[in-house]
């Protein structure tokens, strides 16, 4: 089945940092997502993000689905930020990585 | 409904014994995913429901699992003889069409 790999596995940074977290993937994508999971375990999706570049604030995201992998960037990191990164892609069902872990510290 | 409303939010229940997990999915979304998460792990799928069309149950681990999605709406996930390894998150998702999945805030599951 189609491999989602999430680079890094956890990551801790001091507020204000900026981040990149990437997503490598095994298959070609005609879907791809970003979900936030929050410390108390509510999934939030971030984007839609197939091909291109789309930003959310902080946050913005990049797809070179030729080459198989997502980028998604956070800029001026705050506490509220920490939890869990997921990408996840293809239609029915989503596969999810394993998602990188990141604390935001004060 | 706004969300996704699962319940009950918490459920201990003794190895053995059968338990029922519910899933309000947001009304007019026609697809609805269940999946586990264990402790500090992804998203495992178990199951989709896509309109009327019969459920993908490719993900459900074992037939001490099944799923129910009652006119269109409404899911109920049936884990019989619970063991310690179902212990876990369970997370229902809708949606309309393949993107803009929305997640309830899961069931916690332990089995003890």
């Amino acid at each position: 089945g189609i491999q989602v790999e999430q680079s890094p596995p956890d990551l801790i940074l001091q507020e204000g940092a900026n981040s990149t977290l990437r997503c490598n993937f095994s298959d070609s994508v005609n879907n791809l997502q970003w979900f936030h999971q929050n410390p108390w375990g509510q999934l939030i999706n971030l984007f839609y993000i197939p091909s291109g570049t789309k930003q959310n604030g902080r946050l913005s995201a990049t797809t070179v689905a030729t080459e198989r992998y997502s980028l998604l960037y956070i800029s001026s990191s705050q506490t509220t930020d920490s939890g869990v990164y997921f990408c996840a892609l293809r239609n029915t069902p989503l596969v999810f990585g394993k998602g990188t872990r990141l604390s935001v510290i004060a | 409904g706004a969300g996704v409303s699962q319940s009950p939010s918490n459920k201990v229940t003794e190895k053995g014994k059968d338990v029922e997990l519910r899933c309000d999915p947001i009304s007019g979304h026609t697809a609805l995913y269940w999946y586990r998460q264990s402790l500090g792990q992804g998203l495992e799928f178990l199951i989709y429901f896509q309109g009327n069309s019969a459920p993908d149950k490719s993900g459900l681990p074992s037939d001490r699992f099944s799923a129910e999605r009652t006119g269109g709406s409404v899911s109920t996930l049936t884990i019989q003889r619970t063991q310690q390894e179902d212990s876990a998150v369970y997370l229902c998702a809708s949606s309309l069409g393949a993107r803009g999945y929305t997640f309830g805030s899961g069931t916690r599951l332990t089995v003890v």
